[in-house]
């Protein structure tokens, strides 16, 4: 079965921490698609990454970067130098069959100042 | 602000009754999601149309349906309400058919008394 686990369900760190996310998922498709989103406290989903199942490079984008290891069925997210702004909840989702996107049960980041 | 609006952001309603969710995609995107985000169930997918058609189902109940206009707005209409509907629903549109990433509206949250 097609299956997102976010193991942490929640982390709490100071400002200026780094701090990783774990995302595992199970698939037998050979082509899927990863995803990361941000879910503030105001509420919307934010898009932050897509990762097709072919391209295993890990990508950065300023503070934020994306680990992909398809030996290991993770797609894990770090933030660098966590600022209190990125207190949110962070969903990794896989999209298979192009389609049908399943979601993990999220990680709630809180950030202290 | 991706460019994907809903209406209404607040939707209270008593048990039994009928409610029509309003969706409309960023300017150009042809695809529109339907997703169920509730406490118990985490964030579900329930139907994706593309370019007025039914493209994909996920997790909908027969008490809902969907669909797509010509003018590529979208309706998610849920029926004989139970308490156990009242959930945040977002509706998230892309630019193709399947695979790409999902740009998410602000959601409408339904309270079913």
């Amino acid at each position: 079965a097609q299956k997102v686990t976010q193991a942490q369900t929640e982390i709490s760190v100071v400002e200026k921490e780094d701090v990783t996310l774990d995302c595992v998922y199970e698939t037998r498709d050979t082509t899927y698609y990863l995803f990361w989103y941000k879910q503030p406290p105001s509420g919307e989903l934010v898009f932050l990454i897509r990762r097709n199942s072919f391209d295993e490079q890990n990508e950065i984008s300023g503070r934020y970067s994306w680990n992909f290891q398809k030996s290991t069925s993770s797609f894990n997210f770090t933030i660098t130098a966590s600022q209190v702004v990125d207190s949110a909840v962070y969903f990794c989702a896989q999209m298979y069959n192009n389609n049908d996107m399943r979601f993990g049960a999220g990680t709630r980041l809180t950030v202290k100042p | 602000d991706s460019g994907v609006t809903q209406t209404p952001k607040h939707l209270i309603t008593a048990t039994g009754q009928r409610v029509t969710l309003r969706c409309s995609p960023r300017s150009g995107d042809l695809s529109v999601y339907w997703y169920q985000q509730s406490l118990d169930q985490g964030l579900q997918f329930l139907i994706q149309y593309y370019n007025g058609e039914e493209r994909a189902k996920g997790n909908i109940l027969e008490r809902f349906s969907a669909q797509q206009f010509p003018d590529l707005h979208s309706e998610l209409n849920l029926s004989s309400l139970e308490l156990g509907d009242s959930a945040l629903y977002f509706c998230a549109s892309s630019g193709t058919s399947g695979g790409g990433e999902q740009y998410f509206g602000p959601g409408t949250r339904l309270t079913v008394t």
